[in-house]
């Protein structure tokens, strides 16, 4: 299989607990993603990298969250002090980039948060 | 500031009827794309098609068609002769040329009953 697998797929922790996501994009992807869902709406953008590089970051990301992409290869996504409001379907999506266009992204399965 | 609107939340409809899907969009960019996903009841987004802003000549790919029109900032989508498993949450997704935020609408949820 050679999709975009994240991991855990699901995620039970008390509040004020960190936990950890990890996600691995497509290998010959460059571009990252990170969104979170909550039911009945769309993904919100959390952040993006390009290869190793984060070049944009919502404001949605508080200073609880950290996201990484060593050596440009899978990311992982951090928060710390969870609070229950973190609990959604956190999607991780890669594309690749071309000469500044814009393409698909290709989502991985998500992890589900649920914060007690 | 951008934006994507799919007015309709849930739609309903019986096998073999044609339903279309509307997407309103705003940005003040004069490049950019515009997506459709489909995320069915196993929860994971598949990518249906991407359009440019330069390019609004419609798309056929079998049942999908898509329409997209930048005088009323619309991309609408839709389905012919629809089967049971078309049902499925659908966003419209939109991002400018070089910016890597992509922004969803919150989706319209299509019942297609046997």
């Amino acid at each position: 299989d050679t999709g975009v697998s994240q991991d855990p797929r699901h995620k039970i922790t008390k509040r004020g607990q960190n936990v950890t996501f990890r996600c691995d994009p497509i290998s010959e992807h460059n571009r990252l993603y990170w969104y979170r869902q909550t039911l009945g709406q769309g993904p919100e953008f959390l952040t993006y990298f390009q290869n190793e590089a984060q070049l944009e970051k919502s404001r949605l990301l508080s200073d609880r969250f950290s996201a990484e992409r060593p050596k440009g290869s899978f990311s992982t996504l951090e928060i710390q002090r969870t609070e229950q409001g973190d609990s959604a379907m956190y999607l991780c999506a890669s594309s690749q980039r071309t000469s500044g266009a814009s393409y698909e992204q290709y989502f991985g399965p998500g992890t589900r948060l649920t914060v007690t | 500031a951008q934006k994507v609107t799919q007015a309709q939340t849930e739609i309903s409809v019986v096998e073999k009827e044609d339903v279309t899907l509307d997407c309103v969009y705003e940005t003040r960019d004069t490049t950019y794309y515009l997506f459709w996903y489909k995320q069915p009841p196993s929860g994971e987004l598949v990518f249906l098609i991407r359009r440019n802003s330069f390019d609004e000549q419609n798309e056929i790919s079998g049942r999908y068609s898509w329409n997209f029109q930048k005088s009323t900032s619309s991309f609408n989508f839709t389905i012919t002769a629809s089967q049971v498993v078309d049902s499925a949450v659908y966003f419209c997704a939109l991002t400018n040329t070089g910016g890597f935020k992509t922004i969803f609408g919150a989706g319209t949820r299509l019942f297609v009953k046997a």
